[in-house]
């Protein structure tokens, strides 16, 4: 089945610090890849996203780049700042052109950032 | 612009009780996604509803759960005898039609929050 596998959490780190969230995929076809961050007591916002293989997104400083040989989107950032601390789901769609956007969304990972 | 509203933001019912959860999606967004949030889990995809008609219901329970998008007013996601499990957040989502652009984006509401007793 289609599913979405992300590293566990809580990720503590110092304000500066380098960031690195794995997530890999599983699906039949070709999906698209997101990140989704959600900050707390708030939704989920779209924080990047990548619609095919070799595509790199990026927003805010973060960056995820589709990887199709090893199935993965893993996020990154090269300084992190307190106010990052938040959650982040790794989440796929089927079928674009035409197909409904179900979301799968892997469990999250909880980002703390300390001064 | 406003975004997508949620009511209420917190809800406790007693179990048997029904929870009716509301959304109202973006200006000139015509489809609203369900999604539930189960504690220390990823959002799980419920239902997926067009104005006045159910597309997609394969993630909603067979029972007690149901949906709706009428053509008038928001959208409803309606649980009845609640249970304890049914503790979670729920999350509702628009987007202006399917197929994926930037016009497309699934924009999500701040969620319910759903306490059973």
């Amino acid at each position: 089945g289609n599913s979405v596998t992300q590293m566990e959490g809580p990720v503590t780190l110092s304000e500066e610090a380098f960031l690195t969230i794995n997530c890999t995929y599983t699906a039949t076809g070709y999906p698209s890849l997101f990140w989704y961050v959600q900050y707390p007591g708030e939704g989920l916002q779209l924080l990047l996203k990548a619609t095919k293989a070799d595509d790199k997104g990026s927003n805010k400083g973060f960056e995820a780049t589709y990887r199709k040989e090893t199935t993965s989107f893993h996020l990154e950032k090269g300084s992190v700042q307190v106010s990052d601390s938040a959650v982040y789901f790794c989440a796929l769609i089927l079928g674009l052109s035409g197909g409904y956007n179900k979301l799968i969304f892997g469990a999250g990972t909880r980002l703390a950032v300390h001064p | 612009n406003a975004g997508v509203m949620q009511n209420p933001r917190h809800l406790v019912r007693r179990r048997g009780q029904e929870a009716r959860l509301r959304c109202s999606p973006m200006k000139g967004h015509s489809h609203v996604y369900w999604y539930r949030q189960l504690p220390e889990e990823g959002l799980k995809f419920m239902v997926y509803l067009q104005k006045e008609n159910i597309i997609d219901e394969s993630g909603m329970p067979k029972e007690r759960f149901s949906a709706e998008f009428p053509k008038e007013g928001p959208s409803i996601l309606r649980i009845q005898q609640v249970v304890r499990g049914d503790s979670a957040a729920y999350f509702c989502a628009s987007s202006r039609e399917t197929g994926w652009s930037s016009y497309n984006e699934q924009f999500f509401g701040p969620g319910t929050r759903l306490t059973v007793l």
